[in-house]
């Protein structure tokens, strides 16, 4: 079992869909990221954080620590949102990155 | 200002070979994390320097692998000799203490 597993693994919407990603951890953490990579593109961080929610336009991350649980929500969603997107932990003691597999979002017009 | 940086974007070699990739991280950046993934599987920790020095290489697969930080800018990681399970697209990120790691472009390296 990975250390950092997330759901769903693909996920398909309609533009203009709420959209929701979901990462559980079964470590200890500093911090939670989410990355996001579109097709033939680089990684590009979106969120990192320790406690609460954070807001960037469209998308809003939590992280419930109790429950060593995260989501991702996109609101609004648009083909442009098309992208790979993974959920990352890394530990107290560390600043090394564990990943989560990934969910890849298709977004239809 | 420039992103992290990563060269070659693309490596054919043979098994038995040897090649060196390069990582250029962000100007200042004291930290650099070399991270790879191998074709359906999630994305693995290599190694991290703090300037030149090696902070945790726990997760370099074995003696094959050698990565140097000269002068605490760029990197290098050489795979010599190159096996079949060494393909995968390897990712270099750095970052300012305690924030958030920059990723390159990646190097995709396939060994035939």
């Amino acid at each position: 079992k990975n250390e950092v597993e997330q759901s769903p693994q693909n996920l398909t919407a309609q533009e203009g869909e709420f959209i929701t990603i979901n990462c559980s951890y079964s470590v200890g953490i500093s911090a939670l990221h989410w990355l996001q990579q579109h097709p033939g593109g680089g990684i590009v961080s979106l969120f990192m954080l320790s406690s609460g929610k954070k807001k960037h336009g469209r998308l809003i991350a939590t992280i419930n620590i109790q429950e060593k649980h995260s989501s991702l929500h996109i609101t609004a969603s648009h083909p442009r949102d098309s992208a790979v997107y993974i959920c990352a932990v890394s530990g107290p003691n560390t600043d090394k990155l564990i990943f989560g597999t990934g969910t890849r979002l298709q977004v239809f017009p | 200002e420039a992103g992290v940086t990563q060269f070659p974007s693309h490596s054919v070699i043979e098994k038995g070979q040897t090649v060196t990739l390069r990582c250029d991280p962000i100007s200042g950046h004291d930290n650099l994390y070399w991270y790879r993934r191998v074709m359906g599987k999630e994305i693995k920790f290599l190694l991290h320097f703090v300037k030149e020095s090696k902070q945790d290489e726990s997760g370099m697969p074995n003696n094959r692998f050698l990565a140097e930080r000269t002068g605490g800018t760029y990197s290098t990681l050489k795979v010599q000799p190159a096996e079949l399970e060494d393909s995968g697209v390897y990712f270099c990120a750095s970052s300012a203490q305690g924030y958030e790691q920059y990723f390159g472009p990646g190097t995709r390296l396939t060994v035939t």
